[in-house]
């Protein structure tokens, strides 16, 4: 079965530090693992999509990287800044044709001014 | 794009009530996933329908749930009696899965917040 794990579950970091969030799954044979933003009241937001060929994917000041191999993913934001202060959350997609994602716990993140 | 849209945003009612969540998934969305999200279990995927036709239902927790999708862009997710520990977010989302573009993104309405008293 698979599982999704996101460490650490909380993190605080002063404005403009670069900072790598982590998450795990327990089973390679994926086809893609996504990174999603979410801010207090709101839905998920995706942020990328990293798909099982690929090695990272990049937008703007975020890059997320992918190791199959390892279970491992990262998700590097850099120059953060406070609005960046949200949950985080990575999900990965199981083989199969329906678009089923597993949702780690996410990281929650606060950027102070 | 309107995006994922989910009615009501709050819904507060009694233990017993009968509670219905609603959701209009993007237009042109083939999948369509409810998910609950609560502070102790995290997201959890109910059901999800591919084509308005549900495919695994192995998340509902019990009876008293239900959901359908009698067409491409509505779908419904029933509580009924609702209980306490049923409080929690109730998001909707959808994405296109087929074999050209298996890849798409999940895109989240912005959920309903269900309290039970």
């Amino acid at each position: 079965k698979q599982e999704v794990t996101q460490i650490p579950a909380a993190l605080s970091v002063p404005e403009g530090e670069n900072l790598v969030l982590n998450c795990s799954f327990t089973d390679s044979a994926i086809y893609n693992l996504q990174w999603f933003r979410q801010d207090p009241g709101k839905g998920l937001t995706s942020l990328l999509l990293i798909q099982s060929s690929q090695r990272e994917q990049t937008s703007g000041r975020l890059n997320a990287s992918l190791d199959k191999s390892s279970g491992r993913s990262t998700l590097y934001i850099a120059a953060s800044q406070p609005g960046d202060s949200a949950t985080y959350l990575c999900a990965v997609r199981p083989p199969s044709n329906t678009g089923k994602l597993i949702f780690g716990q996410g990281t929650t993140l606060q950027v102070k001014p | 794009d309107a995006g994922v849209i989910q009615s009501p945003r709050h819904e507060v009612t009694e233990m017993g009530q009968e509670v219905t969540l609603r959701c209009k998934p993007i237009s042109g969305h083939n999948s369509l996933f409810w998910y609950r999200q609560t502070m102790m279990r995290g997201l959890e995927l109910l059901i999800y329908f591919n084509n308005n036709v549900p495919i695994d239902d192995s998340g509902m927790p019990e009876d008293r749930f239900s959901a359908k999708m009698p067409n491409a862009s509505f779908s419904t997710l029933k509580i009924q009696p609702s209980e306490p520990r049923d409080s929690a977010v109730y998001f909707c989302a959808s994405s296109f899965s087929g074999s050209s573009s298996y890849n798409s993104p999940l895109h989240f309405g912005n959920g309903t917040r269900l309290t039970v008293t």
